[in-house]
Protein backbone atom coordinates (compact mmCIF):
# COMPACT_ATOMS: atom_id res chain seq x y z
CA UNK A 1 0.00 0.00 0.00
CA UNK A 2 0.86 3.74 0.03
CA UNK A 3 2.87 5.12 2.54
CA UNK A 4 5.33 8.40 3.52
CA UNK A 5 8.40 8.45 5.40
CA UNK A 6 9.52 11.36 6.52
CA UNK A 7 12.70 12.69 9.40
CA UNK A 8 11.94 12.34 12.94
CA UNK A 9 11.52 15.42 14.76
CA UNK A 10 11.60 17.73 16.82
CA UNK A 11 14.08 19.67 14.31
CA UNK A 12 15.75 22.81 16.01
CA UNK A 13 17.34 25.54 14.22
CA UNK A 14 18.22 29.19 14.46
CA UNK A 15 16.30 31.73 13.14
CA UNK A 16 17.84 32.76 9.62
CA UNK A 17 18.91 28.96 9.31
CA UNK A 18 18.23 26.70 6.16
CA UNK A 19 15.98 23.85 6.26
CA UNK A 20 15.50 20.85 5.14
CA UNK A 21 12.65 18.00 6.07
CA UNK A 22 13.18 14.96 4.31
CA UNK A 23 9.64 12.75 2.91
CA UNK A 24 10.20 9.68 0.43
CA UNK A 25 7.05 7.96 -0.41
CA UNK A 26 5.59 4.78 -2.00
CA UNK A 27 3.21 4.47 -3.78
CA UNK A 28 1.47 2.44 -7.12
CA UNK A 29 0.33 4.67 -8.61
CA UNK A 30 1.67 8.29 -9.76
CA UNK A 31 0.39 10.12 -6.79
CA UNK A 32 0.19 14.21 -6.10
CA UNK A 33 2.26 15.37 -3.38
CA UNK A 34 1.50 17.53 -0.92
CA UNK A 35 3.02 19.82 2.19
CA UNK A 36 0.65 20.55 5.15
CA UNK A 37 1.52 22.80 8.48
CA UNK A 38 0.02 23.01 11.61
CA UNK A 39 0.48 25.54 14.11
CA UNK A 40 0.41 25.20 17.30
CA UNK A 41 -3.31 24.53 18.86
CA UNK A 42 -4.43 25.19 14.72
CA UNK A 43 -5.87 22.81 11.74
CA UNK A 44 -3.93 21.92 9.05
CA UNK A 45 -3.12 24.42 6.48
CA UNK A 46 -1.74 23.54 2.78
CA UNK A 47 1.62 24.71 2.14
CA UNK A 48 2.69 23.56 -1.07
CA UNK A 49 1.61 20.83 -3.48
CA UNK A 50 2.77 19.24 -6.61
CA UNK A 51 1.21 17.12 -9.48
CA UNK A 52 3.97 15.14 -11.60
CA UNK A 53 7.34 14.42 -11.50
CA UNK A 54 9.63 17.42 -11.54
CA UNK A 55 6.68 19.76 -10.63
CA UNK A 56 8.20 22.39 -7.85
CA UNK A 57 5.77 23.57 -5.04
CA UNK A 58 6.34 26.37 -3.55
CA UNK A 59 4.52 28.96 -1.36
CA UNK A 60 5.94 31.25 1.39
CA UNK A 61 9.07 30.69 0.78
CA UNK A 62 9.30 27.28 1.18
CA UNK A 63 10.02 24.80 -1.74
CA UNK A 64 9.76 20.90 -2.78
CA UNK A 65 10.19 19.25 -5.73
CA UNK A 66 8.98 16.41 -7.25
CA UNK A 67 11.57 13.86 -7.94
CA UNK A 68 9.56 10.52 -9.01
CA UNK A 69 13.46 8.76 -9.71
CA UNK A 70 14.25 9.18 -6.00
CA UNK A 71 10.39 8.81 -4.82
CA UNK A 72 10.95 12.11 -2.79
CA UNK A 73 9.28 15.54 -2.20
CA UNK A 74 11.73 17.32 0.77
CA UNK A 75 10.52 20.19 1.64
CA UNK A 76 13.12 23.68 1.84
CA UNK A 77 13.42 26.70 2.91
CA UNK A 78 16.55 29.30 2.80
CA UNK A 79 15.78 31.34 5.94
CA UNK A 80 13.42 30.32 8.76
CA UNK A 81 11.49 32.46 11.11
CA UNK A 82 10.59 31.84 14.45
CA UNK A 83 6.86 31.92 13.10
CA UNK A 84 8.04 29.17 11.27
CA UNK A 85 8.07 26.71 14.44
CA UNK A 86 5.04 24.26 13.82
CA UNK A 87 4.59 20.37 12.54
CA UNK A 88 4.84 20.00 9.04
CA UNK A 89 3.52 16.67 7.10
CA UNK A 90 3.92 15.51 4.02
CA UNK A 91 1.39 13.62 2.23
CA UNK A 92 0.20 11.80 -0.45
CA UNK A 93 -3.08 10.92 -2.62
CA UNK A 94 -3.22 8.69 -5.34
CA UNK A 95 -5.32 8.71 -7.73
CA UNK A 96 -6.55 5.51 -7.63
CA UNK A 97 -7.13 5.10 -4.21
CA UNK A 98 -10.90 7.61 -3.80
CA UNK A 99 -8.18 10.89 -3.37
CA UNK A 100 -7.01 9.14 -0.11
CA UNK A 101 -4.64 11.19 1.56
CA UNK A 102 -1.48 9.03 2.71
CA UNK A 103 0.22 11.32 5.53
CA UNK A 104 3.82 11.03 7.10
CA UNK A 105 4.09 10.96 11.39
CA UNK A 106 4.74 14.63 11.15
CA UNK A 107 8.35 16.55 11.77
CA UNK A 108 8.16 19.54 14.22
CA UNK A 109 10.11 22.52 13.42
CA UNK A 110 11.26 24.95 16.28
CA UNK A 111 12.86 27.73 15.30
CA UNK A 112 14.76 30.01 18.03
CA UNK A 113 16.02 33.32 18.07
CA UNK B 1 -15.65 32.89 5.09
CA UNK B 2 -14.50 29.99 5.84
CA UNK B 3 -14.29 27.10 4.00
CA UNK B 4 -14.44 24.04 5.77
CA UNK B 5 -15.93 24.78 9.62
CA UNK B 6 -16.48 22.55 11.93
CA UNK B 7 -18.40 22.12 15.35
CA UNK B 8 -17.67 21.82 17.95
CA UNK B 9 -14.10 22.96 18.45
CA UNK B 10 -13.67 21.38 21.95
CA UNK B 11 -15.68 18.64 23.22
CA UNK B 12 -15.10 16.93 27.12
CA UNK B 13 -17.22 14.01 27.63
CA UNK B 14 -18.09 11.16 29.83
CA UNK B 15 -16.76 7.52 28.53
CA UNK B 16 -20.41 6.21 26.93
CA UNK B 17 -21.82 8.80 26.14
CA UNK B 18 -22.65 10.02 22.40
CA UNK B 19 -21.75 13.00 20.73
CA UNK B 20 -21.60 14.65 17.11
CA UNK B 21 -19.45 16.62 15.59
CA UNK B 22 -20.93 18.33 12.60
CA UNK B 23 -19.27 19.88 9.23
CA UNK B 24 -20.19 21.96 6.80
CA UNK B 25 -18.00 23.01 3.52
CA UNK B 26 -19.24 26.63 1.23
CA UNK B 27 -16.81 25.41 -1.51
CA UNK B 28 -19.22 23.58 -3.46
CA UNK B 29 -17.04 20.67 -3.57
CA UNK B 30 -18.16 17.44 -4.14
CA UNK B 31 -16.40 15.47 -1.53
CA UNK B 32 -15.99 15.46 2.21
CA UNK B 33 -13.54 13.10 4.60
CA UNK B 34 -13.33 12.86 8.01
CA UNK B 35 -9.79 12.19 9.29
CA UNK B 36 -8.89 10.95 12.73
CA UNK B 37 -5.38 12.91 14.13
CA UNK B 38 -4.43 10.24 17.30
CA UNK B 39 -2.19 12.05 20.54
CA UNK B 40 0.94 11.66 18.67
CA UNK B 41 0.09 13.77 15.70
CA UNK B 42 -0.79 10.93 13.41
CA UNK B 43 -2.97 11.55 10.61
CA UNK B 44 -5.30 9.01 8.99
CA UNK B 45 -8.93 8.73 6.75
CA UNK B 46 -11.79 7.53 8.35
CA UNK B 47 -14.47 8.03 6.35
CA UNK B 48 -15.07 9.67 2.97
CA UNK B 49 -18.45 11.22 0.91
CA UNK B 50 -18.82 11.65 -2.72
CA UNK B 51 -22.20 13.25 -3.25
CA UNK B 52 -23.74 11.70 -0.18
CA UNK B 53 -22.54 8.22 -1.28
CA UNK B 54 -19.96 6.76 1.00
CA UNK B 55 -16.38 5.71 -0.53
CA UNK B 56 -14.26 4.82 1.94
CA UNK B 57 -14.81 3.54 5.34
CA UNK B 58 -11.24 2.43 6.70
CA UNK B 59 -11.99 -0.05 9.31
CA UNK B 60 -13.74 2.67 11.60
CA UNK B 61 -15.58 0.61 14.52
CA UNK B 62 -19.44 0.86 13.83
CA UNK B 63 -19.86 3.41 16.79
CA UNK B 64 -18.62 5.83 14.68
CA UNK B 65 -21.66 6.90 12.04
CA UNK B 66 -21.55 9.56 9.42
CA UNK B 67 -24.39 11.23 8.02
CA UNK B 68 -24.27 13.05 5.11
CA UNK B 69 -27.54 14.91 4.39
CA UNK B 70 -26.37 16.79 1.33
CA UNK B 71 -23.06 17.17 -0.76
CA UNK B 72 -22.12 20.13 1.26
CA UNK B 73 -22.39 18.87 5.04
CA UNK B 74 -20.72 15.48 6.53
CA UNK B 75 -21.61 15.15 10.39
CA UNK B 76 -19.86 12.13 12.28
CA UNK B 77 -21.61 10.79 14.86
CA UNK B 78 -20.01 8.98 17.79
CA UNK B 79 -21.78 6.22 19.78
CA UNK B 80 -20.65 4.84 23.48
CA UNK B 81 -17.55 7.19 23.56
CA UNK B 82 -14.76 5.47 25.05
CA UNK B 83 -11.07 6.65 26.00
CA UNK B 84 -9.70 5.89 23.50
CA UNK B 85 -11.47 8.24 21.13
CA UNK B 86 -10.15 11.44 22.73
CA UNK B 87 -7.99 12.82 19.43
CA UNK B 88 -8.88 15.46 16.77
CA UNK B 89 -11.20 15.27 14.65
CA UNK B 90 -10.71 16.86 11.04
CA UNK B 91 -13.34 17.51 8.28
CA UNK B 92 -12.13 17.84 4.73
CA UNK B 93 -13.69 18.48 1.43
CA UNK B 94 -12.56 18.25 -2.27
CA UNK B 95 -13.73 18.85 -5.82
CA UNK B 96 -14.16 15.84 -6.54
CA UNK B 97 -12.29 12.44 -6.35
CA UNK B 98 -9.73 13.15 -9.16
CA UNK B 99 -7.05 14.10 -7.29
CA UNK B 100 -7.51 17.47 -6.09
CA UNK B 101 -5.74 18.92 -3.47
CA UNK B 102 -8.11 18.70 0.05
CA UNK B 103 -9.11 21.47 2.47
CA UNK B 104 -9.13 20.78 6.09
CA UNK B 105 -11.34 22.43 8.93
CA UNK B 106 -9.57 23.47 11.72
CA UNK B 107 -10.17 20.79 14.05
CA UNK B 108 -12.73 19.41 16.88
CA UNK B 109 -10.48 18.65 20.09
CA UNK B 110 -12.11 15.35 21.91
CA UNK B 111 -11.71 14.65 25.21
CA UNK B 112 -13.42 11.59 26.70
CA UNK B 113 -13.20 11.71 30.57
Amino acid sequence: GDSVTQMEGPVTLSEEAFLTINCTYTATGYPSLFWYVQYPGEGLQLLLKATKADDKGSNKGFEATYRKETTSFHLEKGSVQVSDSAVYFCALSDRGGGNKLTFGTGTQLKVEL
Amino acid sequence: DTAVSQTPKYLVTQMGNDKSIKCEQNLGHDTMYWYKQDSKKFLKIMFSYNNKELIINETVPNRFSPKSPDKAHLNLHINSLELGDSAVYFCASSQDLGGNTIYFGEGSWLTVV
